[in-house]
Order: structure tokens, then C-alpha cells, then sequence
């Protein structure tokens, strides 16, 4: 199976920080790797497809990038809103799917 | 408007079963994969069970192995998840969600694009 591993668990940002995100993949997954949002009490929403695209109707200060076995996800100007956990997932081994642990953002 | 709706949540004895359903509506359930996916209370997201859009390939997590069967309906729209000899770690909000495939050059990618608001399962005594 393929591990995913997220750092940091937790982060503590202002708004208007520039936030970042790492994701790990425990074998070369090229860019099968998406992220998503979820806020507190709320299903998950995708951001991120393909390491790098930005889904339809998500902000332009959400980006993503990497291949291989290493990705980011960057906020380039936190909002009140994007305090929430966010994760990555690999589809690499579709239908065997698997997201990382999440990482936590909140407000410092 | 495109829309997932689960139902079928509840206590659980430990061994018992439940079966869980999601009513899909503003597309056309029958030409998406689906999956299961589930959030133990405080915990991250796991996924569960995937099932293609003619039930012709099917996978489960390792943990949900044996005891889990996932199916659909598509003439009912609907995806169903039977939990037998549930345990205790199964206790969790369950979320299903539509897998999309969307072409970039040459290459397929997969994401989960729609989900509905989940349903409770609690396994407990």
C-alpha cells in the first residue's frame, strides 16, 4: 500500500500568511495526488487535482505543485475561511486509494 | 443541482450489521465510479470502498476486508454499503463520494468531486 505522510499535524498562521504544506508519498506516485479542505463539521472538498490543477470555482491563492514523491500545497494569503484541515490524497493506485493524516490550520 | 444524500446510520451492536445508502440525484449516477469514505470522531479521512459504475471492479481498505460489501442500484441511484460483524473501530461518520476522471494530455486523473454530508455509525454496546 501507499503511505501518505503530511507536515506539518498542525499549524498556526495569521491572516494574510503565506502557508505551506508538504505531503509525502511513500513510492513515486507521478502526479496522482489531489487536496482537499474540510472545515469543521463539513465533507471534504477538493481543491488541488493532478498535483497542480486548480478545481473549478476554488480561489486563485490556493496552488499546488511536485510529482514523484514529494507535493505542496501553498496559500499565498490566508483568508478567515481557509482555517480548516487540510489533506492530500493519492490516486496513483486507484480504486486502492489513500489520504494522508491531515494537517491542521489554525489561527495563531 | 448535483447532490449526495447517505442515510442508514446508527448504533451498532459489535457483530451486529447495518446497511448504509446513498441517494445520488442532478447526474447521471450510472457513468460515475463511487466510493465510501470514513472519519472516526477526531480523526483523519479513510478510505473504505470503491465501486466502478457498472459494479464491475470493486476494492475495499484491508480494515473493512470480509465484513464490508458495497454495491449499487443504478436504476435507483443509489450506492449502498453492507456493514456486517461491525467492531467497535467502525464507529465513525460515513461519506460517500463520486470519483471523477478528467484528462490532461495523455493521462487519466481521478478526484473525489462530490459528497454528501455523511451519515453517524456508532458501534457500541
Amino acid at each position: 500500500d501507499i503511505q501518505m505522510t503530511q507536515s506539518p499535524s498542525s499549524l498556526s498562521a495569521s491572516v494574510g500568511d503565506r502557508v505551506t504544506i508538504t505531503c509525502r508519498a511513500s513510492q513515486s506516485i507521478s502526479t496522482y495526488l489531489n487536496w482537499y479542505q474540510q472545515r469543521s463539521g463539513e465533507a471534504p472538498k477538493v481543491l488541488i487535482y493532478a498535483a497542480s490543477s486548480l478545481q473549478s470555482g476554488v480561489p486563485l491563492r490556493f496552488s499546488g505543485s511536485g510529482s514523484g514523491t514529494d507535493f505542496t500545497l501553498t496559500i499565498s494569503s490566508l483568508q478567515p475561511e481557509d482555517f480548516a484541515t487540510y489533506y492530500c490524497q493519492q490516486t496513483y493506485s486507484t480504486p486502492s486509494i489513500t489520504f494522508g493524516q491531515g494537517t491542521r490550520l489554525e489561527i495563531k | 443541482e448535483v447532490q449526495l444524500v447517505e442515510s442508514g446510520g446508527g448504533l451498532g451492536q459489535p457483530g451486529g450489521s447495518l446497511r448504509l445508502s446513498c441517494e445520488a440525484s442532478g447526474f447521471t449516477f450510472s457513468s460515475y465510479p463511487m466510493n465510501w469514505v470514513r472519519q472516526a470522531p477526531g480523526k483523519g479521512l479513510e478510505w473504505v470502498s470503491y465501486i466502478s459504475s457498472r459494479s464491475s471492479d470493486i476494492d475495499y481498505a484491508e480494515s473493512v476486508k470480509g465484513r464490508f460489501t458495497i454495491s449499487r442500484d443504478n436504476a435507483k441511484n443509489l450506492l449502498y454499503l453492507q456493514m456486517n460483524r461491525l467492531r467497535a473501530e467502525d464507529t465513525a461518520v460515513y461519506y460517500c463520494a463520486r470519483l471523477i476522471r478528467n484528462r490532461s494530455g495523455s493521462l487519466y486523473y481521478y478526484y473525489m468531486d462530490v459528497w454528501g454530508k455523511g451519515t453517524t455509525v456508532t458501534v457500541s454496546s
